[in-house]
Order: structure tokens, then C-alpha cells, then sequence
């Protein structure tokens, strides 16, 4: 398996406009976690599934943010609009069971937005 | 459990020598401690995880400790090499802690 993919890896674009963040989990994971990475606040989870469904969601920091997983093989994190104090390192993981499985993580998405 | 990173602790070890890199968590209910390594540009990467039932869980160079009287962790890396360098980061199942930053110098 490739692991979990993220696309895009690098992403600047200009605040008010929308950002979509894509993701597609290690095949046969069952959950998906979306992770936010900056240097004030580290590693915040803002967001997690189970077979598709939304769990927990109390990390969305506004409602500026929405998550969906369509499917068990995809995964989106938008933004709209997009904010400059929205710039971090967007993370996407999947694990295979939770509370007795490490989470395998993508390579990020690097937001910026001017 | 849960930090705010304003300031990441850095580690500076030698080359060689053993480096111990300590977590404290809050909750006493929790059961599943991960320690992950985050090299620059990556994401974080599994290293080795223990449970509440055990005290001591040992890898290829890395043993991690569990302390649940006083609700701390640590990760201890033997004979630590310049690809140590890294941030590590204990995770309580999905939520991090603020990591430490450890720096190796030849």
C-alpha cells in the first residue's frame, strides 16, 4: 500500500477563497482523522470517522471548516472562506481500529493563505 | 493530553549517548499511549505504544515507561544517531502532546 495520500502538498491561496484538502486512507482503515499542525498550537485533531461517519468534530474550529468522507477511500477538508490565521499543516491519518492502533499519517498539506 | 506548543523543549544529546524524553497526561482513565517521531517535512511516524496494563515496552533501541501513579511517560532511545533527530511527540490514542524537539550532535 501507498500509504495515506494528501493532495495537494503545497497550497497558498488568497483569503476568501475556498480550499478543498484531499485525502484517500490506507485501504481498509476504518477510521480517518484530520489533524491541523501549527507552531503556536501544535498538533490539534479537528476531526475524526468511523466507516465513513463523522464521530467527533468538536476540533472544527468554525464553521468556516466542514469534512466529509463519501466513501471509504476519500476524504475532503474545506475551508470557505479561507482566513490568513487558517496557514498551518494539514494532516490526514488512518488507522485500522482506535485506542489499540497507532494512526498512520500522510505526508500533509502545507496551506498558506495571503 | 492536550498542550499548546508556544515553545518546544529541545533535547540536545552526543552522538551515542542514551536520550530520555518525558510526557506527563492528565487523565487517569486513559489506556493507550503512543510515542511518534516527526522528521522535517513528514508526518508523524509511529515509534512504539504501550497500555495502561503494562509498566515497560521495549523496541529495537527504544523502551517507553509508564508511570500511572504519577501519570508519566517517557521514551528512552539508546545509543542515539544523528537520524534520531526529530520532534517526538506522546499521543493519549488520538490527541498530542506538544512534543520535544531532540537534536543530535556528531
Amino acid at each position: 500500500d501507498a500509504g495515506v495520500i494528501q493532495s495537494p502538498r503545497h497550497e497558498v491561496t488568497e483569503m476568501g477563497q475556498e480550499v478543498t484538502l484531499r485525502c484517500k486512507p490506507i485501504s481498509g482503515h476504518d477510521y480517518l482523522f484530520w489533524y491541523r499542525q501549527t507552531m503556536m498550537r501544535g498538533l490539534e485533531l479537528l476531526i475524526y470517522f468511523n466507516n465513513n461517519v463523522p464521530i467527533d468534530d468538536s476540533g472544527m474550529p468554525e464553521d468556516r471548516f466542514s469534512a466529509k468522507m463519501p466513501n471509504a477511500s476519500f476524504s475532503t477538508l474545506k475551508i470557505q472562506p479561507s482566513e490568513p490565521r487558517d496557514s498551518a499543516v494539514y494532516f490526514c491519518a488512518s488507522s485500522p481500529a482506535i485506542g489499540v492502533s497507532e494512526a498512520f499519517f500522510g505526508q500533509g498539506t502545507r496551506l498558506t493563505v495571503v | 493530553g492536550e498542550s499548546v506548543g508556544l515553545h518546544l523543549p529541545t533535547l540536545s544529546v552526543q552522538e551515542g549517548d542514551n536520550s530520555i524524553i518525558n510526557c506527563a497526561y492528565s487523565n487517569s482513565a486513559s489506556d493507550y499511549f503512543i510515542w511518534y517521531k516527526q522528521e522535517s517535512g513528514k508526518g508523524p511516524q509511529f515509534i512504539i505504544d504501550i497500555r495502561s496494563n503494562m509498566d515497560k515496552r521495549q523496541g529495537q533501541r527504544v523502551t517507553v515507561l509508564l508511570n500511572k501513579t504519577v501519570k508519566h511517560l517517557s521514551l528512552q532511545i539508546a545509543a542515539t544517531q544523528p537520524g534520531d533527530s526529530a520532534v517526538y511527540f506522546c499521543a493519549e490514542r488520538r490527541i498530542f502532546g506538544a512534543g520535544t524537539r531532540l537534536a543530535v550532535h556528531p
